[in-house]
Parts: C-alpha cells; structure tokens; sequence
C-alpha cells in the first residue's frame, strides 16, 4: 500500500523568509501523482501545486516550488517570500495514476509564519 | 478552479438520528467523488469512494450500514450518518474529481 510521510508536525518561518516542508512517499508504481494541499483555520482544502511522476522538471507556482527527488521518493515543499496568509496545514498527498484515483494524505505540517 | 459546493457546513444533531450531508459539483460533471473524515488536528481519512450509478466502494473499517453513501447524478453525492452517535463527530469533507480533486467546504457534526 502506498504511504505518504511528513515528518515535521510543526514548522515557524519569518515573514519574507524561505521555508522547506518535507515529504518522502513509498509506493511502487511508476506512474503517479503528487499534490501540496494547503488547509487554512477555514479548513477549505486549497491545492497548492501538484507534479506528474513522469516529468523532471519541478513544479512551481509563483512563490511555491517543489523538489521532486523521484528515486529517493521525496516531494518537499518550498515557500519563499513567506506571508502571514500562508499559515496553515499543509498536507502532502500521493495519487496513483489508475484504479479509483483517491488520495493519500501524510499526516500534515503546521506552518506557523511569525511577523 | 472548479467549484464543490458541501452542505450543511456545521449541524448539530441528537443522538439516535439521521444526518445527510450533501456534495455538489457546480460547474462540472463527476463520476467519482469521495468522502474524508478529519479529526481535530489530524489527516484526512478516505471514508468511502462514491461512484454515480453504482454502489460505493467503503474503505476498511467503515461500517456501509452507518455511512450511507447516494451518488445519484454526475452532480450530487450524499452522505448520511444513519442513528448518530457523540463518537461520531468530526468535521466530514467530500471531493470531487475533475481534472483535479476538488474539496467542499466541509461539513462539522457534532452529536449531542
């Protein structure tokens, strides 16, 4: 079975400062996908960027970027620029590219960015 | 992006009763949708797989006779927790696939 794991319950950043979030996944397909989630006090689930297994290049989206290390099956998520609106959950999530095509979730990241 | 609309986004129901949640795709058709449950402070858990047309698919250790899953139009899916219990509250969430999942707002139940 595939698991997703985010091994820093909590992480605090500067305001304008960069943040890295990790994320490692075990699975044993080849064809898959990878998303940010972003889950603000709202608890609205906002998708943050998402990479396709098959491509190198890493995602990104304006000040969210990824490094996609798909040997090592690591995903981590980096946030430059930090605003106080980009505190909340940040879930890392695995979907596979066939069958029911439902995600799977790490357990999530607290980002806290401070003034 | 595209739009999932969930309602109720809190109810608070007695025990003993019934509660439906709905899941709506606004602007697009969905054949599959599914259903989270979250815990304060922890993941999301898949509940159930939704498909129009056909039966759901229930992950392990999800009672099929409690959580009543109807997913009747490519647009509507709906949850109901059927004689609800206090250890059933939690914050419910759906979502839908387009070309991406797309989540509802949630819905909170609290069994009192």
């Amino acid at each position: 079975a595939q698991t997703v794991t985010q091994s820093q319950p909590e992480m605090s950043v500067q305001e304008a400062e960069t943040v890295t979030l990790s994320c490692t996944y075990d699975t044993s397909e080849s064809d898959y996908y990878l998303f940010w989630y972003k889950q603000p006090p709202s608890r609205q689930m906002i998708l943050v960027i998402r990479q396709e297994a098959y491509k190198q290049q890493n995602a990104t989206e304006n000040r969210f970027s990824v490094n996609f290390q798909k040997a090592a099956k690591s995903f981590s998520l980096k946030i430059s620029d930090s605003q106080l609106g980009d505190a909340a959950m940040y879930f890392c999530a695995y979907r596979f590219q066939g069958g029911s095509e439902k995600l799977v979730f790490g357990k999530g990241t607290k980002l806290t960015v401070n003034p | 992006g595209a739009v999932v609309s969930q309602h109720p986004s809190w109810v608070i129901c007695k025990s003993g009763t019934s509660v439906k949640i709905e899941c709506r795709s606004l602007d697009f058709q969905a054949t599959t949708m599914f259903w989270y449950r979250q815990f304060p402070k922890q993941s999301l858990m898949l509940m159930a797989t939704s498909n129009e047309g056909s039966k759901a698919t229930y992950e392990q250790g999800v009672e099929k006779d409690k959580f009543l899953i109807n997913h009747a139009s490519l647009t509507l899916s709906t949850l109901t927790v059927t004689s609800a219990h206090p250890e059933d509250s939690s914050f419910y969430i759906c979502s839908a696939k387009a070309t991406e999942a797309f989540f509802g707002q949630g819905t909170r139940l609290t069994v009192v």
